[in-house]
């Protein structure tokens, strides 16, 4: 069954980088892109990035360039999404999202992890 | 980098069509043929009801459809039901291997 299961809630204080998990099956995770999207509160969908989990490297909105990095784990086929320097801002679910390749055909969603940036 | 412009709000009566609109530039959406739309109730994860312009992933009611014409897209919903009461967001291929959301719609039905 194809889906995307993404890690626990995370309150982060300012300045604090945060790791977010997304485990795919394993028909997802050797043939799609894994992209990221966040939803802050009452707000619009925001795309953040992209990884290839077995082979291209990533490519992330211009937005958050040196403050985000996704990495890739093949042996667990999971995906993670770094965000550094976190601020209030920051604060938003966080979805991992999975598309056949070079497509924004965004076919299955994990359920969102809530990041709370707060002091 | 900005967010493809739709409009805040849209309505209609159950039964009507409603169409909403998604503009950018040549670098996205008038430059490829890589448009999504998503469909999201309160709380809940988006759903993809169309990609690539104007198909429909399996499942998704054909009252829904998709077009484009030069930097604008559109989705119509025709014979509007009270369970399309939802915000819509489009989304196009941006050039350097970049995404990009539109700005959101929030359909009611009247």
């Amino acid at each position: 069954q194809e889906q995307l299961v993404q890690s626990g809630a995370e309150p982060k204080k300012p300045g604090a980088s945060v790791k977010v998990s997304c485990e795919a099956s394993a028909s997802i995770f050797t043939t799609y892109y894994i992209h990221w999207v966040r939803q802050a509160p009452g707000r619009g969908l925001e795309w953040v990035g992209t990884i290839y989990p077995t082979g291209d490297g990533p490519s992330y909105a211009q937005k958050f360039q040196g403050r985000v990095a996704m990495t890739r784990d093949t042996s667990l086929s999971t995906v993670y999404m770094d965000l550094s320097s976190l601020r209030s801002e920051d604060t938003a679910v966080y979805y991992c999202a999975a598309a056949p390749s070079g497509t924004g055909r965004f076919d299955y969603w994990g359920q969102g992890t809530l990041v709370t940036v707060s002091s | 980098q900005s967010a493809l412009t739709q409009p805040a709000s849209v309505s209609g009566s159950p039964g009507q069509s409603i169409t909403i609109s998604c503009t950018g530039t040549n670098s996205d959406v008038g430059g490829y043929n890589s448009v999504s739309w998503f469909q999201q109730h309160p709380g809940k994860v988006p759903k993809l009801i169309i990609y690539d312009v104007s198909n429909r992933p399996s499942g998704v009611p054909d009252r829904f459809s998709g077009s484009k014409s030069g930097n604008t897209a559109s989705l119509t919903i025709s014979g509007l039901q009270a369970e399309d009461e939802a915000d819509y967001y489009c989304n196009s291929y941006r050039t350097s291997s970049t995404y990009v959301f539109g700005t959101g719609t929030k359909v009611t039905v009247l």
